[in-house]
Parts: structure tokens; C-alpha cells; sequence
């Protein structure tokens, strides 16, 4: 089944810590983004990367950093730099900056 | 700046209905726009992608609608069913740009 895979589906985070969030994909999609998603807010734009070995701040970077190394994964870490981590964080893909994009399951992140 | 709004916020129907979701979105050259379905805590569905040069795009019961010059666009779901209820988002896409997404419509269906 082809599809995106993002793991684990709830992580708790102590003050302090920096945690990696997963995401796996094996549709061989090129483009790969990482949203984070806030009760009544719409999603917001984290980081994404077109191609591998390169990716882009999105409009709230700020805390977060990613890895692209290999073309079906791109992991974010949640660093003791971003204040307020506690939200659900959505991977998805596409095959090309403007086409069709495709979500993973999520992961929901709380501070504890 | 690209800015999206959905209204209404929330809709309660009941079964059966014919209904219609609305996304404005305030820059008209988009290079596309794709709507999608969130259930509670889950991923999102992709349910139609439109293109800027199309005026329509149809997926069983759902048809979606794009009118460029007025910043608009309706997603239209036929005999709505109780397996529609969910949280429906639009996302705009302009030249080199990525998506910008509204904050979304949900929506519940009463058997």
C-alpha cells in the first residue's frame, strides 16, 4: 500500500527535551512538508523540501529542524528552542511543488 | 499575502440535504486550489485538487467549483450522509508558492 507513514501517533515531551518526529513515504514523491495544526487555527507551514539533500523554512521554522538524506523520509525534531510544541503535527507529500498533496495520519505532541 | 477564509465556521444538517461549503481566498492568481476532509484526530484526505484553468472538478457525490476573479470557491456534497460529518479544509496555491490553508468548516450530519 502506498502511502505516508508518520510515527509515533502521540509523543510527550518533557521541558528540555528535543524529540524526532517521523515520516516516511513510499509514493516516490519528490516534495515533502511538515505542518503543525493549533485548535481553530488552519495549518501552518513549518518547513517542506523539493528535492533531497535541500529543504526550506516555512512561515514558523523557529524551533524546529528537519533532515532530508533520503528521498521517503523527512524527520522533524522539536527542539527545547520552540516555546510551545504542544499541537498536531501533519507530514504530506506531493510529486512536485504544485501537485496534488497527501497526508500522513499525524502525530499529536504534548509537553508534559 | 494570501489569505483564506471558509465560512460558515460550522453546519449541522440532516441527513439527506444537499449542502455547500465556502472558500474565499483574497490573491485571484492561484495556481490551484484542493479541498480536503479531517475526521477528529486523523490525517488529511485529499478529496478534489482544481486546477486554475478548470472551472470544476466532480468525485461521486462531492462537486467542487472555482471561480478565480471573485476569489472564490464552493464545495457542493449531494444527499449528505452521517459518514460526511467532518471538519472540511480548502488550500490555496499560488505560483511558487505552497499552500495556504483556511481554518476550515465542520461539519456534522443527523442521521
Amino acid at each position: 500500500d502506498g502511502g505516508i507513514t508518520q510515527s509515533p501517533k502521540y509523543l510527550f515531551r518533557k521541558e528540555g527535551q528535543n524529540v524526532t518526529l517521523s515520516c516516511e513515504q513510499n509514493l516516490n514523491h519528490d516534495a515533502m512538508y511538515w505542518y503543525r495544526q493549533d485548535p481553530g487555527q488552519g495549518l501552518r507551514l513549518i518547513y517542506y523540501s523539493q528535492i533531497v539533500n535541500d529543504f526550506q523554512k516555512g512561515d514558523i521554522a523557529e524551533g524546529y529542524s528537519v533532515s532530508r538524506e533520503k528521498k521517503e523520509s523527512f524527520p522533524l525534531t522539536v527542539t527545547s528552542a520552540q516555546k510551545n510544541p504542544t499541537a498536531f503535527y501533519l507530514c504530506a507529500s506531493s510529486i512536485g511543488g504544485a501537485a496534488e498533496a497527501f497526508f500522513g495520519q499525524g502525530t499529536r505532541l504534548t509537553v508534559v | 499575502k494570501q489569505e483564506v477564509t471558509q465560512i460558515p465556521a460550522a453546519l449541522s444538517v440532516p441527513e439527506g440535504e444537499n449542502l455547500v461549503l465556502n472558500c474565499s481566498f483574497t490573491d485571484s492568481a492561484i495556481y490551484n486550489l484542493q479541498w480536503f476532509r479531517q475526521d477528529p484526530g486523523k490525517g488529511l484526505t485529499s478529496l478534489l485538487l482544481i486546477q486554475s484553468s478548470q472551472r470544476e472538478q466532480t468525485s461521486g457525490r462531492l462537486n467542487a467549483s472555482l471561480d478565480k476573479s471573485s476569489g472564490r470557491s464552493t464545495l457542493y456534497i449531494a444527499a449528505s450522509q452521517p459518514g460526511d460529518s467532518a471538519t472540511y479544509l480548502c488550500a490555496v496555491r499560488n505560483y511558487g508558492q505552497n499552500f495556504v490553508f483556511g481554518p476550515g468548516t465542520r461539519l456534522s450530519v443527523l442521521p
